[in-house]
């Protein structure tokens, strides 16, 4: 089975603080994705990475930046976390010759706090 | 992406059986129909894909009429863990894989 760690269920950190999530694969994807999941607004992707030290902007990546030095690693960083920061994340990963078009693999996520 | 549209909310009983349909206009040729489910505090998982007619595995089956154009989710006699959020997105004719969520429907089963 694959295996999508987060390395938190559950954090909280102060506003002005510097946040890392960190995101660990188990079956060598070359893509890898963080999302963040808020009431009625659904999943909306922040960044990917389709290789080690490629990323790209997804959607909302205002306030965010990732760091991929490792196929199966992947992390997103809040530079400086704000309130508004306060949500669920989540981490996915895929596989670009998966039988299944487009498959991701979902992390258990993380909730973060920004008080 | 072709953009989807599926009912906010659906109550359903324990043994019934549950249908969910999503409709797709602008579902390209190359995009297939793909459904996840997400339940509380957890990630979506992948649980049905199809391309066109019918598709059935141990989870769910799928059913696609010939224009494309809608799908339907139908999910054999429910019990109170079926409740979720399952989420329909149109995958593969970008190429980038990424996934579009929408706002999915949410599944209440109840005894």
């Amino acid at each position: 089975d694959v295996k999508v760690t987060q390395s938190s269920r559950y954090l909280v950190k102060r506003t002005g603080e510097k946040v890392f999530l960190e995101c660990v694969q188990d079956m060598d994807h070359e893509n890898m994705f963080w999302y963040r999941q808020d009431p009625g607004l659904g999943l909306r992707l922040i960044y990917f990475s389709y290789d080690v030290k490629m990323k790209e902007k997804g959607d909302i990546p205002e306030g965010y930046s990732v760091s991929r030095e490792k196929k199966e690693r992947f992390s997103l960083i809040l530079e400086s976390a704000s309130t508004n920061q306060t949500s669920m994340y989540l981490c996915a990963s895929g596989s670009r010759q998966a039988l299944i078009t487009d498959t991701q693999y979902f992390g258990p996520g993380t909730r973060l706090t920004v008080l | 992406l072709a953009k989807t549209t599926q009912p906010i909310s659906m109550d359903s009983y324990e043994g019934q059986e549950v249908n969910i349909t999503c409709s797709h206009n602008n579902i390209a040729t190359n995009d297939y129909i793909t459904w996840y489910q997400q339940f509380p505090s957890q990630g979506p998982r992948f649980i049905i894909q199809g391309y066109k007619t019918k598709v059935t595995n141990e989870v769910a089956s799928l059913f696609i009429p010939a224009d494309r154009k809608s799908s339907t989710l139908s999910l054999p006699r429910v019990s109170l863990s079926d409740t979720a959020v399952y989420y329909c997105l149109v995958v593969g004719s970008s190429n980038t894989g990424k996934l579009i969520f929408g706002q999915g429907t949410t599944l209440q089963v109840k005894p």
